[in-house]
């Protein structure tokens, strides 16, 4: 089961751009990497999903470096809406994807 | 709007009463989730359902009882319960090829906020 590990909470600012990192030292071949955004007393929302290198969608950019040791969600000029908790998790396998505690960020105005 | 819908999005109850939380899914999905979410605490994960087979009962008393009685609907069956079980019961669904497979992102429903008195 491949844990992951990502800052409890990031501050930021509008207009500027959020990177939050996870790391997943042990993730197998076959695991993706799945990020996930919630809002409060909302379920968790899919954003985005890659295997290796760069993927991007209208909402974020998600950065693999080659050892897939880890991982940054990119988002480019938040706004206060972006305030939410983010989650990183592997993918994959056999395993049921297990959500941690996840990034809150909190973007002033 | 996810395609996953949950009723009743609140619910206050007694502990001696006996009330069902449903999750319904118009994605064409066949696997279904349910978890809880305290106050502060991760997601954790209750029971999942893959092709209307229980295949996750992730040591939950037995005072929460699950119910799929097809693809689309999932329910919550809920008696004698205690306070500490108030929280935000979450429904997911995914595409259910395999749990846990490849690429399975998961869609999850607003939830139901319950209190337990």
């Amino acid at each position: 089961l491949a844990k992951t590990t990502q800052p409890i909470s990031m501050d930021s600012y509008e207009g500027q751009e959020v990177n939050i990192t996870c790391s997943h030292n042990n993730i197998a071949t076959n695991d993706y990497i799945t990020w996930y955004q919630q809002f409060p007393s909302q379920g968790p929302r899919f954003i985005i999903q890659g295997y290796k290198t760069k993927v991007t969608n209208e909402v974020a950019s998600l950065f693999i470096p080659a050892d897939r040791k880890s991982s940054t969600l990119s988002l480019p000029r938040v706004s206060l809406s972006d305030t939410a908790v983010y989650y990183c998790l592997v993918t994959g396998g056999s395993y049921i994807p297990t959500f941690g505690r996840g990034t809150s960020l909190i973007v002033h105005p | 709007e996810t395609g996953v819908t949950q009723t009743p999005r609140h619910l206050v109850m007694g502990m001696t009463n006996k009330k069902s939380l449903k999750c319904e899914q118009h994605l064409g999905h066949n696997a279904m989730y349910w978890y809880k979410q305290s106050a502060k605490k991760p997601l954790e994960l209750m029971f999942v359902y893959n092709f209307k087979e229980q295949t996750e009962n992730n040591s939950v008393p037995s005072r929460f009882s699950p119910e799929c009685p097809n693809s689309s609907h999932l329910f919550l069956h809920l008696h004698t319960l205690q306070p500490e079980d108030s929280a935000l019961y979450l429904c997911a669904s995914s595409q259910g090829v395999s749990v846990g497979q490849l690429q399975e992102t998961q869609y999850f429903g607003p939830g139901t906020r319950l209190l337990v008195l």
